[in-house]
């Protein structure tokens, strides 16, 4: 069983709806990343969390730390979210990023 | 402030040849983070440096494997002899000298190895 699992794996969605992709954790964490991944490859952070919420535009994450769960939401959803995201932990101490498998999310008009 | 760079953005080589990939960190900025993305997989750690040490390389296969970070330069990771299944994206990121822990990582754009 892997560290951190996401879900769902892939995910398609019509322009203009409200998107939710979970992730799951079984160890200690001292924070929390979510990352986009662009069909050409390049990686962007988008948010790191160690608790409560954060808000970017139209994206939301939040972190449940007793639950060991964050959830990713994007209201109004464009084509141009159309990406794969990866949630990633800092486990215990360590500086190095544990990630998840991916959500592929798919945006069509 | 550019970002952090990394070259070449694709690189192929025949089995047997030495591979290697840069990394130049964004300007501030001494940890870097080196991880590999195999087809279909998710990205996975190999190493974590800064300016002349190596502090994690949990993740650096034993062999072929090895990364440094000079006190002048970029980051490079070598693999020598290269096979088939070193093929993937590589991506370095790196992050500012307080504690690396809470910083956020800023990815590159990544180096796509193909072995013929």
């Amino acid at each position: 069983k892997n560290e951190v699992e996401q879900s769902p794996q892939n995910l398609t969605a019509q322009e203009g709806e409200f998107i939710t992709i979970n992730c799951s954790y079984s160890v200690g964490i001292s924070a929390l990343h979510w990352l986009q991944q662009h069909p050409g490859g390049g990686i962007v952070s988008l948010f790191m969390l160690s608790s409560g919420k954060k808000k970017h535009g139209r994206l939301i994450a939040t972190i449940n730390i007793q639950e060991k769960h964050s959830s990713l939401h994007i209201t109004a959803s464009h084509p141009r979210d159309s990406a794969v995201y990866i949630c990633a932990v800092n486990t215990g101490t360590a500086s190095k990023l544990t990630f998840g498998t991916g959500t592929r999310l798919q945006v069509t008009l | 402030n550019a970002g952090v760079m990394q070259n070449p953005r694709h690189l192929v080589r025949r089995r047997g040849q030495e591979a290697r990939l840069r990394c130049s960190p964004m300007k501030g900025h001494s940890h870097v983070y080196w991880y590999r993305q195999l087809p279909e997989e998710g990205l996975k750690f190999m190493v974590y440096l800064q300016k002349e040490n190596i502090i994690d390389e949990s993740g650096m296969p034993k062999e072929r494997f090895s990364a440094e970070f000079p006190k002048e330069g970029p980051s490079i990771l070598r693999i020598q002899q290269v096979v088939r299944g070193d093929s993937a994206a590589y991506f370095c990121a790196s992050s500012p000298p307080d504690s690396p822990v809470y910083n956020e990582q800023f990815f590159g754009p990544g180096t796509r190895l193909t072995v013929l």
